[in-house]
């Protein structure tokens, strides 16, 4: 079955403090992966798309990249505006719909 | 418009009112998504719209869920005879991608429904 977990569900950081998110799939034939971020109360905001293992994405204090297993969003030296859910989707081989993890809320304390 | 719009931001419905979201996509998207998201949870696939037609309604979770887009843009997610499991934010998604072809979805900003 087609499956996405991400690790850990909360985390809180330093400000300044590097870290990384988690996102393992399974699914066969993986067609492409999306990171969005989530702010309270908002609709997911499109971060990255990776399609190939070894694809790397950065965009300011973000980078995420991709293996044939998993992908890692990581932050380097976050800011409290950081403060949000990230969440890994991919669409599953044939059919139409993205499959959502359940997110990793990150908290950055100044 | 410049995003994906949803009306009505939120929605208190009594148990057993029938309700209906709306969506207004990026105009030229082609696809059109309604997920379903718990609180704590990742969104969940309901629906999907290539243009007009359904192409996979595989999340509707019961026959009350019925969802429209009969002119290729605007989108309608009705819910009848309202129940309290229906207490959920519905996002509605568009994307330039055309069939099974991968492309980014962009997300509105939710309708918050609220069943008491």
């Amino acid at each position: 079955e087609d499956q996405v977990t991400q690790s850990p569900e909360a985390l809180r950081l330093q400000e300044g403090e590097s870290s990384s998110l988690n996102c393992s799939y399974t699914v066969s034939g993986l067609r492409g992966l999306f990171w969005y971020r989530q702010d309270p109360g908002k609709g997911p905001e499109f971060l990255f798309t990776l399609y190939s293992a070894g694809e790397e994405k950065e965009k300011e204090r973000l980078k995420a990249t991709l293996t044939k297993k998993e992908s890692f969003l990581h932050i380097t030296a976050p800011k409290p505006e950081d403060s949000a859910t990230y969440l890994c989707a991919v669409p599953p081989s044939g059919g139409y719909k993205y499959i959502f993890g359940t997110g990793t809320r990150l908290k950055v304390l100044a | 418009g410049a995003g994906v719009s949803q009306s009505p931001r939120y929605k208190v419905a009594k148990r057993g009112q029938d309700v209906a979201l709306r969506c207004d996509p990026i105009s030229g998207h082609v696809s059109l998504f309604w997920y379903q998201q718990a609180l704590g949870q990742g969104p969940e696939f309901l629906t999907y719209f290539q243009n007009e037609a359904q192409l996979d309604k595989s999340g509707l979770p019961s026959d009350r869920f019925f969802a429209e887009r009969p002119e290729g843009s605007v989108s309608t997610l009705k819910i009848q005879r309202t129940q309290q499991e229906d207490s959920a934010v519905y996002l509605c998604a568009s994307s330039l991608r055309s069939g099974t072809g991968v492309a980014e979805a962009f997300f509105g900003q939710g309708t918050r429904l609220t069943v008491v």
